[in-house]
């Protein structure tokens, strides 16, 4: 059974750094391109970062570029998202998702998906 | 950037047809995937590459995209399809490909 387990969430202060992680499980992790996507309280959906199974392609949504940074580390299983220079309206739940394609270019669309950790950034 | 338009609603009576329409400049040159959303879950992709189905999904959902407009058209709507709906597509052209629809509520009346 596929199971992507986010944690790392919380409480920060503006200007503050937070660092997520997303543990893989249930499949062959190293043969998936991997997805951040975030959902503000009420809002709707919206991408925020993606990396090709052997970290060679990069992509982030301009809101988040500079400040965030995208990694996986395919022999732990794992995804993470380092976000550094928070601000406010970056508070949201952040999903870890799956990319649909086996060992091919990103194609956007996210198979499976974790359950969300929250990040608050508040003073 | 891309931008993709939902209508923020779509209200439907159960056993008749629902179509949420997603546009976009020539959207109908790009690969488009829809979600499903219920309250306090996760998104479940319902619909990707404009019209094919992850296995589960019921043959009620379906996909089209031409032109500007795509659209994922749900029959014989059943209280469960009560949800939030997103389309997505993946603009290779872009340093920012990732782009996700308005997102439309669907009321089953």
């Amino acid at each position: 059974e596929v199971q992507l387990v986010e944690s790392g969430g919380g409480l920060v202060k503006p200007g503050g750094s937070l660092r997520l992680s997303c543990a893989a499980s249930g499949f062959t992790f190293s043969d998936y391109s991997m997805n951040w996507v975030r959902q503000a309280p009420g809002k709707g959906l919206e991408w925020v970062s993606s990396i090709s199974s052997s970290s060679a392609y990069i992509y982030y949504a301009d809101s988040v570029k500079g400040r965030f940074t995208i990694s996986r580390d395919n022999a732990k299983n794992s995804l993470f998202l380092q976000m550094d220079s928070l601000r406010a309206e970056d508070t949201a739940v952040y999903y870890c998702a799956r990319d649909l394609l086996l060992l091919a270019a990103l194609s956007g669309a996210c198979d499976y998906w974790g359950q969300g950790t929250l990040v608050a950034v508040s003073s | 950037s891309y931008v993709l338009t939902q209508p923020p609603s779509v209200s439907v009576a159960p056993g008749q047809t629902a179509r949420i329409t997603c546009g976009g400049n020539n959207i109908g040159s790009k690969s488009v995937h829809w979600y499903q959303q219920k309250p306090g879950q996760a998104p479940v992709l319902v619909v990707y590459d404009d019209s094919d189905r992850p296995s589960g999904i019921p043959e009620r959902l379906s996909g089209s995209n031409s032109g500007n407009t795509a659209t994922l058209t749900i029959s014989r709507v059943e209280d469960g399809d009560g949800a939030d709906y997103y389309c997505q597509v993946w603009d290779n052209s872009s340093d920012h490909p990732g782009v996700f629809g308005t997102g439309t509520k669907v009321t089953v009346l």
